[in-house]
């Protein structure tokens, strides 16, 4: 069975600082992944994803991500934080298990940018 | 791009009645549906896969005769949950997969809040 892990559960950052999340899957086979953010009281919003080729993805409001196979990782990155970014993170994959294409989700984690 | 609808938004019901809860793809068709829990300050939960014209499969630890999934057609499958109790107060999210750029993603719902009282 597909698992997803996020390390960290909760991060403080001032403003400006650099960001990386992250992620860390078990799956045998083809995966898509996903990074998702979720702001207080609102639904999931897509922030990226990697289906195939490049694996250094770049999403909305400068996120980006890289795929990196060998250590089966999905990275979330910022280069500089703002406010705007507090939220949880959630990362996820996609992937076929028992015939169907099943969706699993990390733990998430909270940011908390500190103007 | 492909958008998933659900309803209600938010439903507040009491102990022991049952909930339906909607969800659609608006424009396009799924032969699948995915519904999930998130408790407050929790990881979504996958429940169980709907799929259209025969049983849902259950994730472990969900209770199928609580939890009633219908896939009715392929653009509406129901989840309803029977005899609600104050445990079940969570956000119920839907989604469905659709292609975009030649692979599968899931387009996800807004999700409905219950709260049983």
């Amino acid at each position: 069975a597909q698992s997803v892990s996020q390390h960290n559960h909760h991060v403080i950052l001032s403003e400006a600082a650099s960001l990386e999340l992250g992620c860390n899957y078990s799956y045998g086979g083809t995966v898509n992944l996903f990074w998702y953010v979720q702001y207080p009281g609102q639904h999931l919003q897509l922030l990226l994803k990697y289906f195939s080729g490049d694996p250094l993805v770049k999403g909305i409001k400068g996120f980006e991500a890289e795929f990196i196979k060998s250590k089966f990782s999905f990275n979330l990155r910022k280069p500089s934080v703002q406010w705007s970014d507090t939220a949880e993170y959630f990362c996820a994959v996609n992937a076929r298990s028992g015939g169907y294409q099943k969706v699993t989700f990390g733990t998430g984690t909270k940011l908390q940018v500190i103007p | 791009g492909a958008v998933v609808s659900q309803h209600p938004s938010r439903v507040i019901c009491k102990s022991g009645t049952s909930v339906k809860i909607e969800c659609r793809s608006l424009d396009f068709q799924a032969t699948t549906m995915f519904w999930y829990r998130q408790f407050p300050k929790q990881s979504l939960m996958l429940m169980a896969t709907s799929n259209e014209g025969s049983k849902a499969t259950y994730e472990q630890g969900v209770e199928k005769d609580k939890f009633l999934i219908n896939h009715a057609s392929l653009t509406l499958s129901t989840l309803t949950v029977t005899s609600a109790h104050p445990e079940d107060s969570s956000f119920y999210i839907c989604s469905a997969p659709g292609r975009t750029s030649g692979a599968i993603e899931q387009f996800f719902g807004p999700g409905t809040r219950l709260t049983v009282l």
